[in-house]
């Protein structure tokens, strides 16, 4: 139980276009998901936490509209990231959780942005 | 933002011997959990502990939960490469988690 997966795993695109990642739970409702950005050898950084029905929470210092978050359902939410450039590369990670404190993280997406 | 340090940053170490990692916060948490990442995949939970003085076993995987729910430890016996990967520690307490910078371990055959 506690699946979560992520589409694209990887995706590459030309700087300026947007790039639009999903994270689903597949056997279980979620109404908060989180989203974190992680750098080589490094930890996870959370980006915003994404509540269903309702506007994203986003973290000091992510730009909410380069960074559009949509909870739509009580098992998807989207990352879409905006006019992408080179220094937007990075691996995305998605989370959900299903119950108090416990977060189940999905494969990762990996963008590069040429 | 409640803040958790980990040590050692890197640990390289034979197949066979044992390993201790360390997370530690000035902060007490609620739960703590662990997570194991493998490269170019997401962290996979291993343990969640939530009592003060909880130790919990998982094969040759040991958790120990601080008595003051500060600081937790996870010991491997007998490492095998398969051991391998980016080990994180999270404490929740509130509504996110708060993530440790990691412990890459490496088990060399």
């Amino acid at each position: 139980g506690a699946v979560v997966s992520q589409h694209p795993s990887r995706v590459i695109c030309k700087s300026g276009t947007s790039v639009k990642i999903e994270c689903r739970s597949l056997d279980f409702q979620a109404t908060t998901m989180f989203w974190y950005r992680q750098f080589p050898k490094q930890s996870l950084m959370l980006m915003a936490t994404s509540n269903e029905g309702s506007k994203a929470t986003y973290e000091q210092g992510v730009e909410k509209d380069k960074f559009l978050i949509n909870h739509a359902s009580l098992t998807l939410s989207t990352l879409t990231v905006t006019s992408a450039h080179p220094e937007d590369s990075s691996f995305y990670i998605c989370s959900a959780r299903p119950a108090t404190d416990t977060q189940y993280f999905g494969p990762g997406t990996r963008l590069t942005v040429l | 933002t409640q803040l958790l340090e980990q040590s050692p940053q890197f640990l390289s170490i034979q197949e066979g011997e044992n390993l201790t990692v360390y997370c530690n916060s000035s902060s007490v948490f609620s739960s703590l959990q662990w997570y194991r990442q493998e490269p170019g995949e997401g962290p996979v939970l291993l343990v969640t502990v939530v009592t003060g003085g909880e130790v919990k076993k998982l094969k040759r995987l040991t958790f120990q939960f601080g008595d003051a729910r500060k600081d937790s430890s996870l010991h491997i016996t007998a490492a095998q490469p398969g051991d391998t990967g980016l080990y994180l520690c999270a404490g929740g307490g509130d509504y996110k988690l708060s993530f440790g910078a990691g412990t890459t371990v490496t088990v060399r055959a």
